[in-house]
């Protein structure tokens, strides 16, 4: 699976968009970008996922670049509950799915 | 909550025990997942069953086993217990193995080992 660069920190205020990048410029071209967070201490949560075209859910935004060497998650109304560690990951569909989790971002969403 | 449940919450014993870490999936999914989360490695993978058997395997140690029983559900023995096996130990579910299918965590079981 493709390495992922993030930054390991960032600042948001509450009620503005936070966008998160995210570089993975030796992805493959079965490889797909993925979206997770983690509250605290709690489980891991899916977010959001894409291959090439911009993906929109209740939760999210990804905007992935023409060439796929980078994306940016895009949380349009941040709340406090936004306040996370977010990682990107890359990986392959199909067969075994594990994840593999970098360091992530820690988002820290300010009143 | 994502229907993923894990049992216990907290757990603390000594080195050298031996403890069993269980994990019920989200209904219909028939693979499950454990990863474990320390301070210093961060959230890694152990293993990946799939109806039964085991699918992939991660950085597991020896000491440290798992089964998914016919009711799908999952354990996760750990045994000769070390300081360092102290960490979060999370499960999660997916549909299967073909496919993308996005993972649903437990809330995890947080392991002292004293």
């Amino acid at each position: 699976d493709a390495k992922t660069t993030q930054p390991p920190s960032m600042d948001c205020a509450e009620g503005r968009a936070a966008n998160l990048p995210c570089n993975h410029s030796t992805i493959s071209g079965n490889e797909y970008v993925y979206w997770y967070r983690q509250i605290h201490s709690q489980g891991p949560q899916y977010i959001i996922h894409g291959l090439k075209n911009n993906e929109t859910n209740e939760m999210a935004s990804l905007i992935i670049t023409e060439d796929r060497k980078s994306s940016t998650l895009i949380l349009p109304h941040a709340t406090l509950r936004d306040t996370a560690v977010y990682y990107c990951i890359v990986r392959v569909g199909g067969g075994a799915q594990k994840l593999v989790f970098g360091q992530g971002t820690r988002l820290t969403i300010n009143p | 909550d994502s229907g993923v449940t894990q049992t216990p919450k907290h757990l603390i014993t000594a080195t050298g025990q031996r403890v069993t870490l269980r994990c019920s999936p989200r209904s219909g999914d028939l693979s499950v997942y454990w990863y474990q989360q320390s301070l210093d490695q961060g959230l890694q993978f152990l293993i990946q069953y799939y109806n039964g058997e085991e699918r992939a395997k991660g950085n597991i140690l020896e000491r440290f086993s798992a089964q998914q029983f016919p009711d799908l559900h999952s354990e996760l023995n750990l045994s000769s217990l070390e300081l360092g096996d102290s960490a979060l130990y999370f499960c999660a579910s997916s549909v299967g193995t073909l496919g993308l299918n996005e993972q649903y965590f437990g809330p995890g079981t947080r392991l002292t080992v004293t």
